[in-house]
């Protein structure tokens, strides 16, 4: 079993509409959550980091984080062409020390 | 500006020849770690370091090699590269390990490095 799992996509949604990307991880002792973005050949850039419980809002970007059930998604409202990139889900393991990434979401929106 | 750098960008070379990518960060961050990233694998996790002199195994550390001598520098050296190693790599820091909790763990990426291994 993978250690964080992400539908690979691609996902595609009109502009101005919500895209939702949605991630599970395997390690329960897991306690930092990241989305990073990363467009096509450049690096991944952090967009959320989300930490408890719950939804954490920044601009356009929602992070929601559910421990009990093993899932941190992210929302984008409003979505923009610019938005269409790769979305990487990324968990710290159980040691804390090292880092764990989904394969990515690839998201698409559509003018 | 605050920035993780690598060099080189682009790197072709043939089976055997040792090789080493420079990573370096100006932020001062304790944590220092390689990527390599593969289509349908993602971003896999080569070796890390917590600070100066000390490096730990990530999930694909076979083949590689690292050092950290100084807080901003941690190179990536492939003593005998093989055409499986051909990827393309970033080197990331954070202030201190994920498992801190806030922006602490949060990481920075460098440009990336495109490796051919013929």
């Amino acid at each position: 079993q993978k250690e964080v799992e992400q539908n690979s996509g691609p996902l595609s949604v009109p502009e101005g509409a919500i895209a939702s990307l949605n991630c599970t991880y395997s390690d329960r002792g897991s306690q930092s959550f990241f989305w990073y973005r990363q467009y096509s050949g450049k690096s991944p850039e952090l967009i959320m980091s989300i930490y408890s419980n719950g939804d954490k809002e920044d601009g356009r970007f929602t992070a929601q984080l559910n421990k009990a059930s093993q899932y941190v998604s992210l929302l984008i409202r409003d979505s923009q062409p610019s938005d269409s990139a790769t979305y990487l889900c990324a968990v710290n393991g159980n040691t804390g020390n090292q880092f764990y990434f989904g394969t990515g979401t690839s998201l698409t929106v559509i003018p | 500006e605050a920035q993780v750098t690598q060099n080189p960008r682009y790197l072709i070379t043939v089976t055997g020849k040792k090789l080493t990518v420079t990573c370096s960060q100006n932020m001062n961050h304790e944590y220092m770690s390689w990527y390599r990233q593969d289509p349908g694998l993602g971003l896999r996790q080569i070796y890390y370091s917590m600070n100066v002199e000390v490096t730990d195994k990530g999930d694909v550390p076979e083949g590689y090699k690292v050092s950290r001598k100084e807080k901003r520098n941690f190179p990536l050296i492939l003593e005998s590269p093989s055409p499986n190693q051909t990827s393309l790599y970033f080197c990331a820091s954070s202030l201190k390990g994920p498992g801190g909790l806030g922006p602490i763990g949060e990481q920075y990426f460098g440009p990336g490095t495109r490796l051919t291994v013929t």
